[in-house]
């Protein structure tokens, strides 16, 4: 089955930059998504079509797509960004989606 | 303003059913390109995607979970219901639904608050 690599953890201290990767085989044909979680909450959609932001999503957020890599980039982390982030995409046909493994997002 | 709410038990015994519903507003399951999503979350763990359904009836499911779950909707209610068989201590979790963007790959923009259902006898 398809499946979204995620690293488990990434740490950063206040007013540095976050990177967090998501790799796949299909991801050079299908759109990625980003998700922050806080916890006891639903997920947020930060991140759309690789690069795009919803409205409401601050502009420190953002996202970049490389072959079968993808990253979302916070920069200048603030306390409130400590969250779990996940990707989520599709099988290459479209017709099964994937969430990654999720990221553990700590600010020092 | 898209709403989800999700409601069904929240204790289910090994074996059982599992009958999710969720209520949605702001949208309709009518309008082409929409469509409503489930996902769970094992408590401590990972987003599952477990199934969707699209305005034109088309279903898609879990390769790993499809034997056991079946997503129907009701247009005129606003609801759409997940159901799963044969309920495993393993299947404890929070459940979403979603609503399904309407452009693009498949994704969630708004999700319900999730219920949290416990498998145990």
């Amino acid at each position: 089955s398809y499946e979204l690599t995620q690293p488990p953890s990434v740490s950063v201290s206040p007013g540095q930059t976050a990177r967090i990767t998501c790799s796949g085989d299909a991801l050079p044909k299908q759109y990625a998504y980003w998700y922050q979680q806080k916890p006891g909450q639903a997920p947020v959609l930060v991140i759309y079509k690789d690069s795009e932001r919803p409205s409401g999503i601050p502009e420190r957020f953002s996202g970049s797509s490389s072959g079968t890599t993808v990253t979302l980039t916070i920069s200048g982390v603030q306390a409130e960004d400590e969250a779990d982030y996940y990707c989520q995409s599709a099988d290459s046909s479209g017709t099964y989606l994937v969430f990654g493994g999720g990221t553990k997002l700590t600010v020092l | 303003q898209i709403t989800l709410k999700e409601s069904g038990p929240t204790l289910v015994k090994p074996t059982q059913t599992l009958t999710l519903t969720c209520t949605f507003s702001g949208f309709s399951l009518s309008t082409s390109g929409v469509g409503v999503g489930w996902i769970r979350q094992p408590p401590g763990k990972a987003l599952e995607w477990l199934a969707l359904i699209y305005w034109n009836d088309d279903k898609r499911y879990s390769p790993s979970l499809k034997s056991r779950l079946t997503i129907t909707k009701d247009t005129s209610k606003n609801q759409v219901v997940l159901t799963m068989t044969n309920m495993d201590p393993v299947d404890t979790a929070t459940y979403y639904c979603a609503h399904v963007e309407p452009a693009g790959t498949p994704n969630f923009d708004y999700w319900g608050q999730g219920t949290l259902v416990t498998v145990s006898s």
